[in-house]
């Protein structure tokens, strides 16, 4: 069955300073790995993806993630924090050969001025 | 463009109540799955189609119907509302299999059983 383990419940990060949002995956075969935010009161917007190529993706609004097979990590980062990053960021795997995807618990950034 | 769109936005169920979560998307894609949101346990799969007349049960079905009649429709029906179904649903779309590209998320609907 498939997992996505986010092992940190929350992140602080200075404005300025890089930040990293861990996410571990189990899955059979080929990962398809997300990365979504989710602002208040707000549904989860799409940030990037891995589904085959580069092991560095770049997404929306700086960030980028960096797959890591023999690791099954897929880390969130960006070099630069701002304090409108503040969110709950969610960590998503699905398996090339089914159709669920699954998510992480979620790991809420926060990015003091 | 309206994307996904959810109603209501908020209810308050008794215990024993049923009732419909609608989810609507015009996006043409085949992909719709509802989850449930709950504080430190992320999003869980409830139950999701693949197209029309085609469903399937994901992480956490039970106490949850959905069907599939249209490919603009999927909505979620508790049958018997129970206080463990407090959370915040929401629907998302994707084009086929989610494979090669993103879900698109509605903006929730925040759902209290009392």
């Amino acid at each position: 069955a498939q997992s996505v383990a986010q092992p940190e419940d929350q992140v602080n990060v200075a404005e300025g300073n890089p930040l990293t949002v861990k996410c571990t995956y189990s899955v059979s075969g080929n990962p398809y790995l997300f990365w979504y935010v989710q602002y208040p009161n707000r549904g989860l917007q799409f940030l990037l993806k891995y589904i085959t190529g580069d092991n560095l993706v770049k997404g929306s609004y700086g960030f980028e993630a960096e797959f890591n097979k023999s690791q099954t990590s897929f880390h969130l980062k960006k070099p630069s924090a701002l304090v409108s990053d503040s969110a709950l960021y969610f960590c998503a795997v699905r398996d090339t050969g089914g159709f669920k995807t699954i998510f992480g618990a979620g790991t809420r950034l926060f990015v003091k001025a | 463009n309206a994307g996904v769109t959810q109603t209501p936005k908020f209810q308050v169920l008794k215990t024993g109540q049923s009732m419909t979560l609608q989810c609507a998307q015009d996006m043409n894609h085949e992909y719709m799955s509802w989850y449930r949101q709950d504080p430190g346990m992320g999003l869980r799969l409830i139950h999701y189609s693949v197209g029309a007349g085609i469903t399937d049960q994901g992480e956490v079905p039970n106490g949850y119907n959905v069907s599939r009649s249209t490919t603009e429709d999927f909505p979620l029906r508790l049958l018997s509302a129970a206080p463990s179904q407090t959370s915040v649903y929401f629907c998302a779309s994707s084009p086929q299999g989610w494979g090669q590209g993103e879900a698109f998320f509605g903006q929730g609907t925040r759902l209290t059983v009392v």
